[in-house]
């Protein structure tokens, strides 16, 4: 049973169009991420919500727009897509809140790709 | 603001040779110390922690690291690898748990031949 779950993991696009990532947690977390991991695979935190409430908003273009309807799923949508979009986004969660470990459970990418 | 720096992008290493992934950290406060392993294609899983208590921390598939706050380092070690070892090596550090943020060091490829 998979605890941190992302839609679709293959995205092939068209510069300019607009495309949406699904993510889902059957864990119980009360925080979610996404996290950007480049061709060097390096990662960068984009944005983080807590109980559907953005409390991490990194410098990331306006074009990219999270949005949490409940605090088991986190969307991603992007709007015009550029080449430099292409990345592997990762969703994740946590727990927050003190006497807890703070650990990142990962869902496996969504590797996307604009032509 | 914390900071995390791996110290080795690329380690190539023999079958059943030790290895030590090395990592350094900045923080004006006190961190919770992470490393997580990336196998090819897949998303990242927790290898082990240092919250508080014992400095050497273990975690799994045999893997161990050390927290030295003296050198603010954090270096993960394995005494034998094997060649289901080659991976991609994170270290990340969080300020405390309640901030939600963990900084990721540029990754560490491991390597391991035959």
């Amino acid at each position: 049973d998979t605890a941190v779950s992302q839609t679709p993991k293959y995205l092939v696009t068209q510069m300019g169009n607009d495309k949406s990532i699904k993510c889902e947690q059957n864990l119980g977390h009360d925080t979610m991420y996404w996290y950007k991991q480049d061709s060097k695979k390096f990662l960068k935190i984009m944005f983080s919500y807590n109980n559907k409430e953005l409390i991490i908003n990194e410098t990331v273009p306006n074009r990219f727009s999270p949005k949490s309807p409940d605090k088991a799923h986190l969307n991603l949508h992007i709007n015009s897509l550029e080449l430099g979009d292409s990345a592997v986004y990762f969703c994740a969660s946590s727990q927050r809140g003190r006497a807890v470990t703070g650990e990142l459970f990962f869902g496996e990418g969504s590797r996307l790709t604009v032509l | 603001a914390q900071s995390v720096t791996q110290l080795d992008s690329q380690v190539p290493v023999f079958e059943e040779a030790p290895v030590e992934l090395r990592c350094n950290y900045s923080s004006s406060v006190s961190v919770y110390l992470f490393w997580y392993v990336q196998y090819p294609n897949q998303g990242l899983q927790l290898l082990l922690k240092y919250l508080s208590g014992s400095t050497l921390v273990k975690g799994i598939n045999g893997f161990e690291a050390e927290f030295n706050k003296s050198q603010t380092s954090f270096h993960l070690r394995k005494p034998s690898v094997h060649i289901s070892d080659t991976a991609e090596y994170f270290c990340a550090v969080t300020r405390d748990t309640n901030a939600g943020k963990s900084t990721f060091g540029d990754g560490t490829t491991l390597t391991v031949k035959p």
